[in-house]
């Protein structure tokens, strides 16, 4: 089954203990992005890649980083996680190349509490 | 630079009763433009897309849209809402450039409340 897998989906951490969210997709995809979902604010990106090695920041990329070292992968690490990092976090997927019309595939999210 | 406005950030309707959901956009080329839906506790999920071929667009779960270049709206619609229907709605738009690169900018979201 296509899909984007992210894991962990719930977690609870206290303030500057690093963690990673992983995001791994079975469909191929080329480009991959990482939101938050906050009440009020809809989702804003994060980062994103538009293929291995190649990232770039988003929206709202203060406190994260992320890395592309394989197609399938593409984690997002809170190195010193602070509580305005509560969140909810999708990692969403799409090819490239001409003929695609450039829609997301995504994750079931990740939620995240920084106590 | 381009940028979507959904009216409304909660929208309740009755069981039977019409949906419309809005979304405008902001965009100085012709835009691809989408609408997601996100039940409770799950991840975002297409309902349709517009990509300049016809301008009424179908999705599923009987929802469609229509693109009005002169109003620069998308406006999400569907003729008797079902309890089901409750749920999350985003409106995105893509700068088209000829391919599939550029990011997707969301709108806010309307969350959509079915009253029995």
């Amino acid at each position: 089954e296509a899909q984007v897998t992210q894991n962990p989906r719930y977690l609870i951490t206290v303030t500057g203990k690093k963690l990673t969210v992983t995001c791994s997709q079975n469909m191929n995809h080329e480009y991959m992005s990482w939101y938050r979902q906050d009440p009020g604010l809809g989702l804003r990106q994060i980062y994103y890649s538009m293929n291995v090695e190649v990232t770039d920041k988003g929206d709202v990329p203060e406190g994260y980083k992320v890395s592309r070292k394989e197609k399938r992968n593409f984690p997002l690490i809170l190195e010193s996680p602070s509580p305005n990092q509560t969140s909810l976090y999708f990692c969403a997927s799409k090819p490239q190349g001409q003929g695609f019309t450039g829609e997301l595939f995504f994750g079931e999210g990740s939620r995240l509490t920084v106590l | 630079a381009q940028s979507v406005t959904q009216l409304g950030s909660h929208v309740s309707v009755s069981e039977g009763a019409l949906v419309l959901l809005r979304c405008n956009y902001s965009s100085s080329v012709p835009p691809y433009l989408f609408w997601y839906v996100q039940y409770p506790n799950q991840g975002l999920q297409l309902l349709l897309k517009y990509t300049s071929a016809a301008t009424l667009v179908k999705g599923i779960n009987g929802f469609e849209a229509e693109f009005k270049k002169s109003e620069t709206s998308f406006h999400l619609t569907k003729p008797s809402a079902h309890m089901s229907d409750a749920a999350e709605y985003f409106c995105a738009v893509r700068l088209h450039k000829g391919g599939s690169q550029g990011n997707l900018i969301f709108g806010k979201g309307t969350k959509l409340s079915v009253k029995p």
